[in-house]
């Protein structure tokens, strides 16, 4: 079975302070792990994937086997950054199908 | 990117009444498409899988019959909420995907259903 877990529902920071978001999860094989964005009365829209190893908005994330985990993180947030995160899983046998994480709300104080 | 087209996105109903969700891809073929439930503060819970002219593959818990899913084109698949009850009343998100995204899924705008 496949399961994501992100330990925080709410994460407060201030504008301009580093921030990471926590993800973690289990999958017996290579899955493929995703971040999502959902701002405020929009849809969820990719953020970034680990296959990409890219940066966006100032976001990275780095896949880390070993301890399961899939931290998204950012040096320094922003107010527009404040918004909901989803990370997701999809299994190397799933098709398109993802698992999503309980997502963390970001807020970022100004 | 592409662009995933939920209608209606509010839609209230009165209880023991039947509401259908269309979800369009409005610029690639999503040959499959997954309907997703959120309820509030929680997170997305995968209901069922449509692929493009077959019968949808639902979660443990979901009911068939009382969620239709129909996948009848490759750019459009309905939701059918039967004899809602106000339990029923949720966000519902489609998502698609496809070789012209790259298997990149893209999402709709969800669909609030109020039951009364």
């Amino acid at each position: 079975a496949q399961r994501v877990t992100q330990p925080e529902k709410l994460l407060s920071v201030f504008k301009g302070a580093p921030v990471e978001l926590k993800c973690n999860y289990s999958y017996s094989g290579s899955p493929e792990l995703f971040w999502y964005v959902q701002y405020s009365r929009q849809r969820l829209q990719l953020l970034l994937r680990h296959i990409s190893r890219e940066s966006i908005k100032g976001f990275t994330a780095d896949l880390n086997k070993g301890e399961t985990s899939f931290h998204l993180k950012k040096p320094f947030a922003q107010e527009e950054d404040s918004a909901m995160y989803y990370c997701a899983l999809r299994g190397n046998n799933a098709g398109n199908m993802l698992t999503f994480g309980g997502g963390t709300r970001l807020m970022v104080k100004p | 990117g592409a662009v995933v087209s939920q209608h209606p996105s509010r839609v209230i109903c009165k209880s023991g009444t039947s509401v259908k969700i269309e979800c369009r891809s409005l610029d690639f073929q999503a040959t499959t498409m997954f309907w997703y439930r959120q309820f509030p503060k929680q997170s997305l819970m995968l209901m069922a899988t449509s692929n493009e002219g077959s019968k949808a593959t639902y979660e443990q818990g979901v009911e068939k019959d009382k969620f239709l899913i129909n996948h009848a084109s490759l750019t459009l698949s309905t939701l059918t909420v039967t004899s809602a009850h106000p339990e029923d009343s949720s966000f519902y998100i489609c998502s698609g995907g496809g070789r012209q995204t790259g298997n990149t899924i893209y999402f709709g705008e969800g669909s609030w259903l109020t039951v009364v």
